[in-house]
This record gives structure tokens, C-alpha cells and sequence, in this order.
């Protein structure tokens, strides 16, 4: 399918290792987003691409968390010296460029656990 | 922090039932609400995009409108089937291109 892609689906990692969580929007999605989703809780923005620029960043919760696109295309967060509370699940969305008036298609997310 | 809220937080309905429920938002900065629908195991899936005050949006049984002025969505759902249990969320942009989401709403239908 031509869908949202992120992998892995599932990853658990020790507290204090570095995680990176890979997200392939779906091919000409100008727009990239991720969220974190806590049990229980709706999505939480962290980050916001256009293309390659990444025009947003406010929801990061610590500068353990980085996001970057380097070709405007595949997206990878990486989380760094990982602590017991970043275990959520990490979603990725696209759109076309207008965001305002297009949705969001989201890939199916990464389950995070910290140990 | 920006409040988007749902209500009811979960819903139990007889199959047949008509059912509705609320998303509230900020009524400054608005550019537009979207509403998903997020079955388990799967990812979200868009139902509606609306961007103008007075929007009504429908999709089969399912329909939106939209209040700016006072922030407020409602989503409807007519003739409640067992297919349509999911959680349902907002999702308010503001002008700043931030999406801030709702908690979501759990609809499950009984058979």
C-alpha cells in the first residue's frame, strides 16, 4: 500500500539507551508530523516538517528528542539517554502541503517501552 | 498549554441508536478542525476537514458541524452499527500550523 509507514512497531529499550524511530510518509506529502500519545491520552504534537525544514519543533519534550528529515522524505525521531517516561506510542502523520485543509494521514505509530 | 475537549470521555450505544458528541476548542487563532476515527490496532483515519463557521460535513451516516464563533464541533452518527465502535478525535489547527488533539471519545456500539 501506499500508506504511512513507521518502523519499528514495537521497540523496547533499556533506560539510558538511544532509540530511533523511522517514519516513511506517504510518497509527495509535502507535510510531516509526530505526535506522542500517552496511554490514555489524545495525541501530543511534538514536531513539524516541510520538506526537509523543519518549522516547528516546540512539543519536544527535552533536547533528548530530535527529529530531523534530511531529504524531505523519510523522517527519523531519535530519543536520547531514554527515561521510563518516554515510553508512549509514537505516531506519524503526513499530508499534502495545505495542511489546513487537508488531513492528516497517520502510519500505524511505534510502541516505545523504557525499562 | 491549549485545551482541546471531548465529551463524553466513552459511550455505550444499542445498535440503531443515533448518537452525538462534542469536541470544544479556543475560538481565537482558528484555522481549521479535524475529526478522526481511530479503530484498535490501526491507525487514524480522517473523516472530515472543516475550516468555515457554519461547515456541516456528512459521510454516510456520519456527519459534522462546526461553531468558530463559540468553539465548538459536534459529530454526529445516525443508525449506530457495531462497525462504528472506535474512538473519535478532534484535532484543532491554529494558525500557527499546531495541531492540538482531543482525548478522543470511545464509542462502542452493542449489538
Amino acid at each position: 500500500g501506499a500508506g504511512v509507514s513507521q518502523s519499528p512497531r514495537y521497540k523496547v529499550a533499556k533506560r539510558g539507551q538511544d532509540v530511533a524511530l523511522r517514519c516513511d510518509p506517504i510518497s509527495g506529502h509535502v507535510s510531516l508530523f509526530w505526535y506522542q500519545q500517552a496511554l490514555g491520552q489524545g495525541p501530543e504534537f511534538l514536531t513539524y516538517f516541510q520538506n526537509e525544514a523543519q518549522l516547528d519543533k516546540s512539543g519536544l519534550p527535552s533536547d533528548r528528542f530530535f527529529a530531523e528529515r534530511p531529504e524531505g522524505s523519510v523522517s527519523t525521531l531519535k530519543i536520547q539517554r531514554t527515561q521510563q517516561e518516554d515510553s508512549a506510542v509514537y505516531l506519524c502523520a503526513s499530508s499534502l502541503y495545505r495542511v489546513i485543509d487537508q488531513p492528516q494521514h497517520f502510519g500505524d505509530g511505534t510502541r516505545l517501552s523504557i525499562l | 498549554i491549549l485545551n482541546v475537549e471531548q465529551s463524553p470521555q466513552s459511550l455505550h450505544v444499542q445498535e440503531g441508536d443515533s448518537t452525538n458528541f462534542t469536541c470544544s476548542f479556543p475560538s481565537s487563532n482558528f484555522y481549521a478542525l479535524h475529526w478522526y476515527r481511530w479503530e484498535t490496532a490501526k491507525s487514524p483515519e480522517a473523516l472530515f476537514v472543516m475550516t468555515l463557521n457554519g461547515d456541516e460535513k456528512k459521510k454516510g451516516r456520519i456527519s459534522a458541524t462546526l461553531n468558530t464563533k463559540e468553539g465548538y464541533s459536534y459529530l454526529y452518527i445516525k443508525g449506530s452499527q457495531p462497525e462504528d465502535s472506535a474512538t473519535y478525535l478532534c484535532a484543532f489547527l491554529n494558525t500557527g500550523n499546531q495541531f492540538y488533539f482531543g482525548t478522543g471519545t470511545s464509542l462502542t456500539v452493542i449489538p
